[in-house]
């Protein structure tokens, strides 16, 4: 079944960088397009971030766009296929749960269970 | 920006009962919205997708419908496996947005 691990959350200084992986498993990951979207604590939801199933586009929220980078690796030989989330220079409002999105005809139809970035002095 | 507008933001019914939610867009995204719910604690969970298709193993009960600028979602008779929160969100255009959600509660 279809399996998305997100890891690297945790405690960070505003300024500094973190690097977000998601492994995915249980279906064809260079077939899908790959979505990050944030959450928060107690607020909505928000997008941030998709890159093209063969990583030919890519697009961010304005509030990204220029401190994280999304990226992949179809090519690796492991069982589990990577996505990542590059963060620089968070911020306070960085603070969120990451989850980790496939999407399959348009829509986000599986995700998973997220991490916590929390960006704190 | 497309802006998505739910209402109510708060629902406050009694299992059984049937529940209407509403999102509103700013400009028309055509058939291209999707439902989702969240349960605390839980990742959401797609429930509908095109305005008004039913993700794969989605009860009947939900049903979705609209197109243009206004879309609703209904639960025809709430289980108490669904008071949650419940999200709208387009693909029309770049970026992605969600609308702010309408939390389902029990009365």
């Amino acid at each position: 079944q279809v399996q998305l691990v997100e890891s690297g959350g945790g405690v960070v200084q505003p300024g500094r960088s973190l690097r977000l992986s998601c492994a995915a498993s249980g279906f064809t990951f260079s077939s899908y397009g790959m979505h990050w979207v944030r959450q928060a604590p107690g607020k909505g939801l928000e997008w941030v971030a998709v890159l093209w199933y063969d990583g030919s586009n890519k697009f961010y929220a304005d509030s990204v766009k220029g401190r994280f980078t999304i990226s992949r690796d179809n090519s690796e030989n492991t069982l589990y296929l990577p996505l990542y989330l590059q963060m620089n220079s968070l911020r306070a409002e960085d603070t969120a749960v990451y989850y980790c999105v496939r999407e399959s005809s348009g829509y986000l139809d599986y995700w998973g269970q997220g991490t916590l970035v929390t960006v704190s002095s | 920006e497309i802006v998505l507008t739910q209402s109510p933001a708060t629902l406050s019914l009694s299992p059984g009962e049937r529940a209407t939610l509403s999102c509103r867009a700013s400009q028309s995204v055509s058939s291209f919205l999707a439902w989702f719910q969240q349960k605390p604690g839980q990742a959401p969970r797609l429930l509908i997708y095109d305005a008004s298709n039913r993700a794969t193993g989605i009860p009947a009960r939900f049903s979705g419908s609209g197109s243009g600028t206004d879309f609703t979602l209904t639960i025809s008779s709430l289980e108490p496996e669904d008071f949650a929160v419940y999200y709208c969100q387009q693909r029309s255009n770049w970026p992605l947005t969600f609308g702010g959600g309408t939390k389902v509660e029990i009365k």
